[in-house]
């Protein structure tokens, strides 16, 4: 089945650093890359949606400036947690959409990125 | 707004019975798509089953169904024999805006007891 790849699965940064988390589609081009952001017990927050070639569609109250998203291919997305804080501590998860489906819409899953600010 | 409403935070079903999670989600879209997940202590969000809401059929994968009630904004989830493996936290999801969001309701932790 296809794999997403997401990359560091837990990072420790101290407080002022940027940290970067990837997310590869590693069988698949993904048109879509959803990034979405989990605290302990509860729900996934997306955080932005990006589409190759073109700039991330942030929601509402979420900094541009402070996580940046990159998707310059088909089958890599990235997402930077700029000047990081003990606040941006939490659990990071990537979604990645596939260009093709001939089967209905498939999203896919990277197994997340524990991020913890000192 | 485009939400996804969960009402049950927990559900508790003895092994081998039935259980149902409940889901309302609200889009102004006529086409769209329906997800449950499961995420299971280690996170990695699994895929449980899939509703094309143009699809008038309800899905069905094995021990796992659903209940689309198109007018109503309802999809709920039916687990039939609960098993031990079954305990996790549950989503329901809905990708809209052609397929360039995606959703997710509040959680509902499930437990199965033995």
């Amino acid at each position: 089945g296809a794999v997403v790849s997401q990359h560091p699965s837990r990072v420790i940064c101290k407080s002022g650093t940027s940290v970067k988390i990837e997310c590869r589609s590693l069988d698949f081009q993904a048109t879509t890359m959803f990034w979405y952001r989990q605290f302990p017990k509860q729900s996934l927050m997306l955080m932005a949606t990006s589409n190759e070639g073109s700039k991330a569609t942030y929601e509402q109250g979420v900094e541009k400036d402070k996580f940046l998203i990159n998707h310059a291919s088909l089958t890599l997305s990235t997402l930077t947690v700029t000047s990081a804080h003990p606040e941006d501590s939490s659990f990071y998860i990537c979604s990645a959409r596939p260009s093709a489906s001939t089967s209905g819409e498939k999203l896919f899953f990277g197994s997340g990125t524990q991020l913890s600010v000192l | 707004a485009q939400t996804v409403t969960q009402s049950q935070p927990e559900m508790s079903v003895q092994e081998a019975e039935t259980v149902t999670l409940s889901c309302t989600y609200d889009t102004s879209e006529s086409d769209y798509y329906l997800f449950w997940y499961k995420q299971p202590p280690s996170r990695q969000m699994i895929l449980v089953i899939r509703q094309e809401a143009y699809k008038q059929q309800n899905a069905t994968e094995n021990r796992f169904s659903v209940n689309f009630q198109k007018a109503a904004k309802s999809f709920s989830l039916k687990i039939s024999d609960s098993q031990l493996g079954d305990a996790a936290m549950y989503f329901c999801a809905c990708l809209m805006e052609y397929g360039n969001k995606l959703v997710f309701g509040a959680g509902t932790i499930l437990r199965v007891k033995s």
